[in-house]
């Protein structure tokens, strides 16, 4: 099955740079990645997602990048703020109706003001 | 926005205990799942369901999980015999194909199931 990586576990940033969290993916059938905004004992909310027929997706502040061939895709928050701060959760798919998730393991970010 | 609403939201129960978790998707949603969530893991897939059957399940889903439907609105998750390790946030989500053909999932905001 689908095994997804993400590094770093743990990022701290100054407010105003940039955060990049990496993930990649085992399984060449997956061609939907989104990635999910947990706060603190709240639900993960999709923050944004990426077919594999689309390199670089943007809404914002955020941008999400996808290599179909080294199976890698990323995540990058500019111009990061305090409210940023969070668990940020990459995940695989088959896109197709009821297809499970299968999500990376986590990157807890910290935004210091 | 519609919201996908769990109860309880927190639980406590004696080992061995039978625990029913609930969930009411999103009305116009056709998928169901449950993920779990132990404390400060990665969220880890249960069950996926449609049509009024299990459509996949992990190897985490063994004998004494089990899901339901029992009426249009309402998706349960049951426990039949808690042990220490059942111990997590249980998240339901329900998903709707959107016209890019992606499968977007909404989650709940998690039943967290504490095992004494």
């Amino acid at each position: 099955g689908e095994n997804v990586e993400q590094h770093p576990s743990t990022l701290s940033v100054q407010e105003g740079d940039s955060a990049v969290i990496k993930c990649t993916y085992s399984d060449s059938a997956s061609n939907y990645f989104p990635w999910y905004k947990q706060e603190l004992g709240k639900r993960p909310q999709l923050i944004i997602d990426i077919r594999s027929n689309v390199g670089e997706k943007k809404d914002q502040r955020i941008a999400v990048t996808l290599n179909k061939t080294a199976k890698h895709f990323s995540l990058h928050i500019t111009e990061t703020q305090p409210e940023d701060s969070a668990v940020y959760f990459c995940a695989a798919s088959i896109r197709a109706a009821g297809n499970k998730l299968t999500f990376g393991g986590g990157t807890r970010v910290l935004v210091k003001p | 926005e519609p919201e996908v609403t769990q109860t309880p939201s927190h639980q406590v129960t004696q080992m061995g205990q039978e625990v029913i978790l609930r969930c009411v998707p999103i009305s116009n949603h056709l998928y169901f799942y449950w993920y779990r969530q132990i404390l400060g893991q990665k969220v880890e897939f249960l069950v996926s369901f449609y049509n009024n059957e299990i459509s996949e399940k992990s190897e985490i889903f063994d004998d004494q999980f089990s899901v339901e439907r029992p009426d249009g609105s309402n998706f349960t998750l049951k426990i039949r015999s808690t042990k220490l390790e059942d111990s997590a946030m249980y998240f339901c989500a329900s998903s709707i194909v959107s016209p890019s053909g992606a499968n977007v999932l909404t989650f709940g905001a998690g039943s967290r199931l504490t095992v004494l």
